[in-house]
């Protein structure tokens, strides 16, 4: 069966410091991969998704994630975190031959010191 | 666009009463799914549809539960009757053709079962 992990569930970093939230899948079929954020008290807004071609995703808010199939990884970045960005991470797989559904990690949650 | 809009933004009822909860997507989008988000299970999928019949309803978590899509502008999710067990925040997304395509989600109702 298909799922998504997220090793990390807090991480705090300062303000200005770069950031890595870390995603693995298990999936038994080609993975469309996706990141989502969610600020407090409101739904997921999509950050960046990977279904083919280039491995290295840019996306919203300055966001890229790189795809890593030998490692089932899709791991999200950015290079100088603003105090904004203080939210929660979801970290998403899904697949054609599951349907149009997606399998969500559990999420983590950054803090941002300034 | 307004986005996805869910009704109403917050519910409390007691044990036993029944609840619905109502979701409008996204004009033309053809797909809309419910999702029940708890600390400890996180974000899961209860039900999707795609041009308003249901795909997947391997996630409602028993004949307590019930969705219905009676035109594509509208959806319901009905608890009957509810339990404490049910307190969640319960977000709709809709989107337009398949797996690779964003989902937008509305920003939940969270939902209280004294």
């Amino acid at each position: 069966a298909q799922s998504v992990t997220q090793p990390d569930i807090h991480i705090t970093v300062s303000e200005g410091a770069s950031l890595e939230l870390r995603c693995n899948y298990s999936y038994g079929a080609t993975p469309y991969l996706f990141w989502y954020v969610q600020s407090p008290g409101q739904g997921l807004q999509l950050l960046l998704k990977y279904f083919s071609g280039d491995t290295l995703v840019q996306g919203i808010k300055g966001f890229e994630a790189e795809f890593k199939r030998s490692q089932s990884s899709f791991n999200l970045r950015k290079p100088s975190v603003h105090w904004s960005d203080a939210a929660e991470y979801f970290c998403a797989v899904g697949a054609k031959e599951y349907g149009n559904k997606l399998v969500f990690g559990a999420g983590t949650i950054l803090r941002v010191k300034s | 666009d307004a986005g996805v809009i869910q009704s109403p933004r917050h519910e409390v009822t007691e044990m036993g009463q029944e609840v619905t909860l109502r979701c409008k997507p996204i004009s033309g989008h053809n797909s809309l799914f419910w999702y029940r988000q708890t600390m400890m299970r996180g974000l899961e999928l209860l039900i999707y549809f795609n041009n308003n019949v249901p795909i997947d309803d391997s996630g409602m978590p028993e004949d307590r539960f019930s969705a219905k899509m009676p035109n594509a502008s509208f959806s319901t999710l009905k608890i009957q009757p509810s339990e404490p067990r049910d307190s969640a925040v319960y977000f709709c997304a809709s989107h337009w053709g398949s797996v690779t395509d964003t989902q937008y989600f509305g920003p939940g109702t969270r939902l209280t079962v004294l």
